[in-house]
């Protein structure tokens, strides 16, 4: 039982460098979001996908950029590092159950210098 | 704007009952979710009120009033384990989650 799986757990980059977090789910769920987790704030919407093929942007999309080119995988792309990107990153996804209650992923902590 | 208030830390007795407060402000709702998430961890779903009144599951327990814009959750027989941040979040009229900062809960032998 898999669920959701990011990558990587945890990633050092120099600020400017581009990077990718990885989120791949095996619920075929319809909905993937994809937040971040700053120490003092609720979690916050970066962008989501209600189904393969199109996308949103959420709260704080500026600097992150996604893709939906399936349902299973729904990478999240930082273009050129910033230090105020450092945060914890979840990639969660939701299904047609009757709550939609939100499945999360393990988290991917960066960490930009 | 859209607003989620709860306490940013309590502490209670192993044993004893806690009851964690969520008040919101939001463009509409659409329900109301709780999920714990411990330290180091992946938030996982609790429990989901969208009419008034109590949700009861186990130890745990949610009250909704939509009316006050108020639930509470309520832990009963704490245990060690349940030391962890509680998570309220509010869909709203765009089914969109608004979260609050999380109730960190310490819990004290």
């Amino acid at each position: 039982i898999a669920g959701i799986t990011q990558a990587p757990t945890s990633q050092i980059l120099a600020a400017g460098r581009r990077m990718t977090l990885r989120c791949t789910q095996d619920m075929r769920h319809n909905a993937m979001y994809w937040y971040r987790q700053d120490l003092g704030l609720g979690l916050r919407l970066i962008h989501y996908s209600n189904t393969a093929g199109t996308t949103g942007k959420g709260e704080v999309p500026d600097g992150y950029s996604v893709s939906r080119a399936n349902t299973d995988d729904f990478p999240l792309t930082l273009a050129s590092a910033v230090p105020s990107q450092t945060s914890v990153y979840f990639c969660a996804s939701s299904g047609a159950s009757d709550t939609g209650e939100l499945f999360f992923g393990e988290g991917s902590r960066l960490t930009v210098l | 704007g859209q607003n989620i208030d709860q306490p940013t830390e309590m502490t209670a007795t192993e044993g004893a009952i806690v009851q964690i407060n969520c008040t919101y402000q939001t463009s509409g709702f659409n329900g109301l979710f709780w999920y714990q998430q411990h330290a180091g961890e992946a938030p996982t779903f609790l429990s989901y009120n969208v009419l008034d009144g109590l949700e009861e599951k186990g130890r745990f327990s949610s009250f909704l009033s939509r009316s006050k814009g108020y639930s509470y959750l309520l832990l009963k027989e704490l245990q060690m384990k349940d030391s962890a941040s509680y998570l309220c979040a509010v869909r709203d009229s765009n089914y969109q989650l608004i979260w609050g900062a999380g109730t960190k809960l310490i819990i004290k032998p």
